[in-house]
């Protein structure tokens, strides 16, 4: 069975410096798809950015950025000039590409930035 | 568009009772999950649907259980309700599955007493 680990439980940032999530995952397919969620206090959870792991090329939305290592099976987020809306729970997530296969989360990793 | 909404968004039931929510998905997507969210547990999938369809299952016993209907909504229904039922209780919608994005309502807090 697949499984998302994020060892990072807290993280902390300073207003308009750079952070990066940390999240690794187990499985032993070959094609699947690879997300980060962001869930602000109390707000709805929104995608942040996604990943095939197919594509070599490193997903880009903005002042996000992941660092997609297949071989490690390491799928970190980095969040350059963080703002205070940054502020949230970040998931990572994984779902198969075989057959709509349900998507698992890990744990989550709690960001706070100090302005 | 309108985002997915659930209802209610709040919820107190004693132990023992039975308790149904219900998610109103985006205009035109088929898959509806429902996911369980505890600070020990994490988020922890319960369920999806596609068109009607229970297409995946997550480790959940029996008293959880769930259907979709034509027009997509979904309920999720929780029978004798254990102490440990308390949690936030997601629904997200898609319009399939794979790399597209699940779109997440706000949740139904759940509290058991």
């Amino acid at each position: 069975a697949q499984t998302v680990t994020q060892s990072q439980p807290e993280m902390s940032v300073q207003e308009a410096e750079t952070v990066t999530l940390s999240c690794t995952y187990d499985t032993s397919e070959s094609d699947y798809y690879l997300f980060w969620y962001k869930q602000p206090p109390s707000r709805q959870m929104i995608l942040v950015i996604r990943q095939e792991a197919y594509k070599q090329q490193n997903a880009t939305e903005n002042r996000f950025s992941v660092n997609f290592q297949k071989a490690a099976k390491s799928f970190s987020l980095k969040i350059s000039d963080s703002q205070l809306g940054d502020a949230a729970m970040y998931f990572c997530a994984y779902r198969s590409a075989r057959g709509n296969d349900k998507v698992i989360f890990g744990p989550g990793t709690s960001l706070s930035v100090i302005p | 568009k309108a985002g997915v909404t659930q209802t209610p968004r709040y919820l107190i039931k004693t132990r023992g009772q039975q308790v149904t929510l219900s998610c109103s998905p985006i205009s035109g997507h088929r898959s509806v999950s429902w996911y369980q969210q505890t600070p020990g547990q994490g988020l922890q999938f319960l369920f999806e649907y596609f068109s009607e369809t229970q297409r995946n299952k997550g480790n959940f016993p029996g008293r959880f259980s769930g259907r979709q209907f034509s027009n997509s909504r979904s309920e999720m229904n929780v029978s004798t309700l254990e102490l440990g039922d308390s949690a936030l209780y997601l629904c997200a919608s898609s319009w399939a599955g794979g790399l597209v994005e699940q779109f997440f309502g706000p949740g139904t807090r759940l509290t058991v007493l």
